[in-house]
């Protein structure tokens, strides 16, 4: 049964410290996508990758934020200096590299900063 | 951007009742598709319906692009169906999906 994972599950840091996310898309996807939800903001999408390159990371605050995917099985999302403002439920989700194409969503992170 | 509109915000059914859940869009799309969350959060995906009509089970749902809503249509519900209902589109050349805020739904025993 193929599935998008995501490692943490849960996350409770300070303020100031450094956090990485990780997501292991399904098998033979080639586009990444990171969303985030927050009950004022709902789902919104921070950013996404096809065949590990960034093609959009317009809603992900730049001098903080950063996205990268090393390799073709590995997504990282990561935050520092984290800020309580970030906290926040973090999903990862994987396609097949159109529009035309299911989203499938990873279980999230929920990120706690104190 | 592309807005996107769910309704009814919150729903309570009796276990057994029919619901219908109504989602508009405000530019023409190339890809929908309604999602289920469940009460620990994962997002289950229901339906790729950027047009036309799927059955799954208990669900179904249309979506008349040219009109620029779907409908997702839950029968004989059941308490597990409780949980949040989102439809994401995307559009404007975008492969985003954006969200609408969702449908709340609560089936009482």
């Amino acid at each position: 049964d193929a599935r998008v994972t995501q490692t943490p599950r849960h996350k409770v840091t300070e303020m100031g410290q450094e956090v990485t996310m990780r997501c292991q898309p399904i098998l033979g996807h080639n586009t990444v996508f990171w969303y985030r939800q927050t009950m004022m903001q709902g789902l919104e999408l921070l950013a996404y990758f096809r065949n590990r390159a960034p093609l959009d990371d317009s809603g992900m605050p730049k001098d903080r934020f950063s996205a990268e995917m090393p390799d073709a099985t590995l997504a990282t999302l990561k935050i520092q200096p984290s800020e309580p403002r970030d906290s926040a439920v973090y999903f990862c989700a994987s396609g097949l590299g159109s529009s035309r194409g299911t989203q499938y969503f990873g279980p999230g992170t929920r990120l706690l900063v104190l | 951007g592309i807005q996107v509109e769910q309704s009814p915000p919150d729903l309570i059914l009796q276990e057994g009742a029919n619901s219908t859940l109504r989602c508009n869009f405000s530019d023409s799309v190339n890809n929908l598709q309604w999602f289920h969350q469940n009460p620990w959060g994962q997002l289950i995906n229901l339906f790729y319906i950027p047009s036309g009509t799927k059955q799954n089970g208990r669900l179904s749902a249309t979506t008349v692009a040219t009109e620029r809503y779907s409908l997702l249509y839950i029968s004989s519900s059941q308490t597990t169906d409780s949980g949040v209902y989102f439809c994401a589109v995307d559009g404007g050349g975008s492969e985003k999906l954006v969200f609408g805020k969702g449908t709340k739904l609560t089936v009482n025993p």
